[in-house]
């Protein structure tokens, strides 16, 4: 069965400083990675996602994340973080191959001060 | 544009009353999904559809039911509603092994 960790229930960085966000999963097989990201009173949006390929996957609103398959990590980074990127955000993965069920992380809270 | 929607938004009832969220995609996707979000316990899966007429529980099935008449439309049943089903629903779309396409969430409150 696929699960997904997300050590940090929040993450505090100042406003132009790197930010990291971090995502662990056990899957059995190969992974689709995905990160969303969810504002206040909002549905859950998509930031980027790893099928295959290149493991520095960039996304929107200039998020990026890398696929690290040795250690089973793909951490949402951010070089320089604004006050508007603070959400709630979550990892998720499915195993490839036909139908499967995505599983989602518990979600990281990014609090991005001024 | 490319949407799933979720009604009402919000909704408050009392425990025992039948009601039905409805959720519908215009994207033509196969697979189709209910969650739910409760503080600390991230997004727990309540059913899926692979497709018309092919449903299956997710983790959290327990006082659901779900039924997938028509592609785009997946609506989430409660038939005798509990305090604990109190809680914040998404409904989903996705193709196989792609993104989901989330609905903007139905605010469930059971008294």
């Amino acid at each position: 069965a696929q699960s997904v960790a997300q050590p940090e229930d929040q993450v505090n960085v100042a406003e132009g400083n790197p930010l990291t966000v971090k995502c662990t999963y056990s899957v059995s097989g190969n992974p689709y990675l995905f990160w969303y990201v969810q504002y206040p009173n909002r549905g859950l949006q998509f930031l980027l996602k790893y099928i295959t390929g290149d493991n520095l996957v960039k996304g929107s609103y200039g998020f990026e994340a890398e696929f690290n398959k040795s250690q089973t990590s793909f951490h949402l980074k951010k070089p320089s973080a604004l006050v508007s990127d603070s959400a709630l955000y979550f990892c998720a993965v499915v195993r490839s191959g036909g139908f499967q069920k995505l599983v989602f992380g518990t979600g990281t809270r990014l609090l991005v001060s001024p | 544009e490319a949407q799933v929607t979720q009604n009402p938004r919000y909704l408050i009832t009392v425990t025992g009353k039948k009601l039905t969220v409805t959720c519908s995609q215009n994207m033509n996707h196969e697979y189709m999904s209910w969650y739910r979000q409760d503080p600390g316990l991230g997004l727990r899966q309540i059913y899926y559809s692979m497709n018309v007429e092919v449903t299956d529980k997710g983790d959290v099935p327990e006082g659901y039911k779900v039924s997938r008449k028509e592609k785009r439309n997946f609506p989430l049943i409660l038939e005798s509603p509990s305090p604990n089903q109190t809680s914040l629903y998404f409904c989903a779309s996705s193709l196989s092994g792609r993104e989901a396409f989330f609905g903007q969430g139905t605010r469930l409150t059971v008294v």
